[in-house]
């Protein structure tokens, strides 16, 4: 199979504090990971595209001091909200790739998280 | 601009009844076409998916019919029941590894 764990799935916090959301491919190993935002009854917005080892790459209209993402690992990508607030609650899920060169690698399918509900009072 | 346009917003369909939701896109260099199915408070799972060299491709109860001159794309649902009650959205990506471009869904409703 292919699994992609988010953490936490939800999370309630007070405006102006950070919250860090975690995004694992738990049996694949994934170059490339995205950072989509879905609103109530919306469709999901592309927030970024993170490559393992560099920066990510911010769609216009998204702040990246304020959406920090880190792909550290490849089966890890993390999305750290910095300041939140009310304003930046929502429904947050990721996507991995497989990497190339791997059975099932280099593929077309993009495989989702469960996403994480933040909640920013 | 909004890149893949998708119809209809909602849908009410019988059980044992077709479901059919359209998509459009734009751009000509989008070479690969996903269906998702999402369920509320949950991420999108992987339904269906085709390519611009075939003009169509089913599985199961799904389809998706492809008609690279009308830059359209469809899924059709056969025998819809109460558990394919969902939202469902299209997408296109062009290059590879780029990012999923979305519709923006369709609220599916199957009545017992």
């Amino acid at each position: 199979g292919a699994v992609v764990s988010q953490h936490p799935s939800w999370v309630i916090c007070k405006s102006g504090t950070s919250v860090k959301i975690e995004c694992r491919s738990l049996d694949f190993q994934a170059t490339t990971m995205f950072w989509y935002r879905q609103f109530p009854k919306q469709s999901l917005m592309l927030m970024a595209t993170s490559n393992e080892g560099s920066k990510a790459t911010y769609e216009q209209g998204v702040e990246k001091d304020k959406f920090l993402i880190n792909h550290a690992s490849l089966t890890l990508s993390t999305l750290t909200v910095t300041s939140a607030h009310p304003e930046d609650s929502s429904f947050y899920i990721c996507s991995a790739r497989k990497a190339p060169g791997l059975a099932g690698g280099g593929t077309d399918t993009q495989y989702f998280g469960p996403g994480t509900r933040l909640t920013v009072l | 601009q909004q890149q893949v346009k998708q119809s209809p917003q909602s849908l009410i369909v019988q059980k044992g009844g077709i479901s059919i939701i359209n998509c459009a896109y734009e751009n000509t260099a989008f070479d690969y076409f996903p269906w998702y199915q999402q369920f509320p408070g949950k991420g999108p799972a992987l339904l269906i998916a085709i390519r611009p060299d075939v003009s169509e491709k089913k599985e199961g109860r799904f389809t998706i019919s492809f008609n690279k001159s009308a830059k359209q794309f469809s899924l059709h649902i056969m025998d819809s029941q109460p558990g394919d009650s969902a939202t469902y959205f299209c997408a296109a990506r062009g290059q590879a590894g780029t990012a999923l471009i979305f519709g923006k869904g369709t609220t599916l409703s199957v009545s017992s």
